[in-house]
């Protein structure tokens, strides 16, 4: 059980182009995802916060306009990379949170390799 | 300060040895961590949610440990198998959020 998909794994735009990413809970309903970014040797940097019907709450940093998130369902959570940049190449990665989890487990999806050329 | 940090950052082990990493946090308002295994080009997995102090917790030939007023967390893994390969994450929480430390890399040679 607590199985969380993401596609695609990986990806390769030119600059300028927008990039859509898919995460959705297989077997379990999600409150809340998570979307996560890591560059090399670093930890997973959270993102956003996202809840099904609202609007995301996005971590310090990160730019709400480049990043769109989109939480439609329970089940699926999209994040859209808006006119890429090399810069933006990195490994993102989505978790999901079941609905009223005690410790708030995140299950993961296989994360997505963004190649910006 | 949010941070949590894992040592070594990676390791090497022969097949059959037993093999232990560290993860260290701030010990305030403390409230789970959790432990995942993380193999290449899959999702990573859940093995712990350790909650309280002197929490010891197993999976078959991995077993974790918390010391809550100190601020860590052990992970043990007894006669490593090359299948244990993998990076191993922790993270706190911060109410639903997680915080992340960057891994720790384990290499079972056979």
């Amino acid at each position: 059980g607590a199985v969380v998909s993401q596609h695609p794994s990986r990806v390769i735009c030119k600059s300028g182009t927008s990039v859509k990413i898919e995460c959705r809970s297989l077997d379990f309903q999600a409150t809340t995802m998570f979307w996560y970014r890591q560059f090399p040797k670093q930890s997973l940097m959270l993102m956003a916060t996202s809840n099904e019907g609202s609007k995301a709450t996005y971590e310090q940093g990160v730019e709400k306009d480049k990043f769109l998130i989109n939480h439609a369902s329970l089940t699926l959570s999209t994040l859209t990379v808006t006119s890429a940049h090399p810069e933006d190449s990195s490994f993102y990665i989505c978790s999901a949170s079941p609905v009223q989890r005690l410790y708030y487990e995140q299950y993961f999806g296989p994360g997505t390799r963004l190649t910006v050329t | 300060i949010l941070n949590v940090e894992q040592s070594p950052q990676s390791l090497h082990v022969q097949e059959g040895d037993s093999t232990n990493f560290t993860c260290s946090f701030p010990s305030s308002n403390f409230y789970a961590l959790h432990w995942y295994r993380w193999e290449t080009a899959k999702s990573p997995e859940a093995l712990f949610v350790m909650t309280l102090n002197g929490d010891e917790k197993k999976k078959g030939r991995i077993s974790a440990t918390l010391n809550t007023k100190e601020g860590y967390s052990y992970l043990y893994i007894k006669g490593s198998q090359p299948e244990d390969s993998a990076t191993y994450l922790c993270a706190r929480n911060y109410g639903q959020n997680f915080v992340f430390g960057p891994g720790t890399r384990l290499s079972v040679l056979p």
